[in-house]
């Protein structure tokens, strides 16, 4: 059963086209939530960290907003620079800092 | 280098020989993390040394896979008697153990490995 689900697997935009992805998770006591990008042949960048409900950040085109069963990350007027595959973790509280990763979502943007 | 440093890039080995991956941390971060990535999947946690803590295990696969830290700081990923199922990207990752710290993960670029 997995704790951490992302929609849509997959995802392409025309440059421009805003668009919203989707972390839901099913694990209560959630110490973090975190939003990664990760390039072709590269290892996971980190982005974000939300740690409450209501909770937002932001970053250039990108927004990550939390609730207490899911967090999105906005993508507004997205670039083909933006083309990458974004990956959502959690780590519980009371427990060891070992974060569970969702399979991620495959963003391309069109120019 | 300032980041997480892994070698080699690139491992290709026959079934049934013994490989080591390793991991060269950011300097002073007291965590350090192992985790595998399959075509099309996310990552899977492999394994995690806090500081002088003994190390939690709990995602290794089988008893063919182990991994030590030296020191607190480099660390080998191995995996004896390989199987075709190994093929993956083992990416490792470190992180401070300073309070305030935002729980992020720095990760190295991987190694991908290719059981034939």
């Amino acid at each position: 059963e997995d704790q951490v689900t992302q929609s849509p697997e997959a995802l392409r935009l025309q440059e421009g086209e805003s668009s919203s992805l989707n972390c839901s998770y099913t694990v209560s006591g959630l110490r973090g939530l975190f939003w990664y990008r990760q390039d072709p042949g590269k290892g996971p960048e980190f982005l974000f960290t939300l740690y409450s409900a209501g909770e937002e950040k932001e970053k250039e085109r990108l927004k990550a907003t939390l609730t207490k069963k899911e967090s999105f990350l906005h993508i507004t007027a997205p670039k083909p620079e933006d083309s990458a595959t974004y990956l959502c973790a959690v780590q519980l509280s009371g427990g060891s800092y070992i974060p569970t990763f969702g399979r991620g979502t495959s963003l391309i943007v069109h120019p | 280098g300032a980041g997480v440093s892994q070698s080699p890039s690139n491992k290709v080995t026959e079934k049934g020989k013994d490989v080591e991956l390793r991991c060269d941390p950011i300097s002073g971060h007291t965590a350090l993390y192992w985790y595998r990535q399959s075509l099309g999947q996310g990552l899977e946690f492999l394994i995690y040394f806090q500081g002088n803590s003994a190390p939690d295990k709990s995602g290794l696969p089988s008893d063919r896979f182990s991994a030590e830290r030296t020191g607190g700081s480099v660390s080998t990923l191995t995996i004896q008697r390989t199987q075709q199922e190994d093929s993956a990207v083992y990416l490792c990752a470190s992180r401070s153990g300073l309070a305030g710290n935002t729980g992020e993960l720095f990760f190295g670029e991987g190694s991908r490995l290719t059981v034939l």
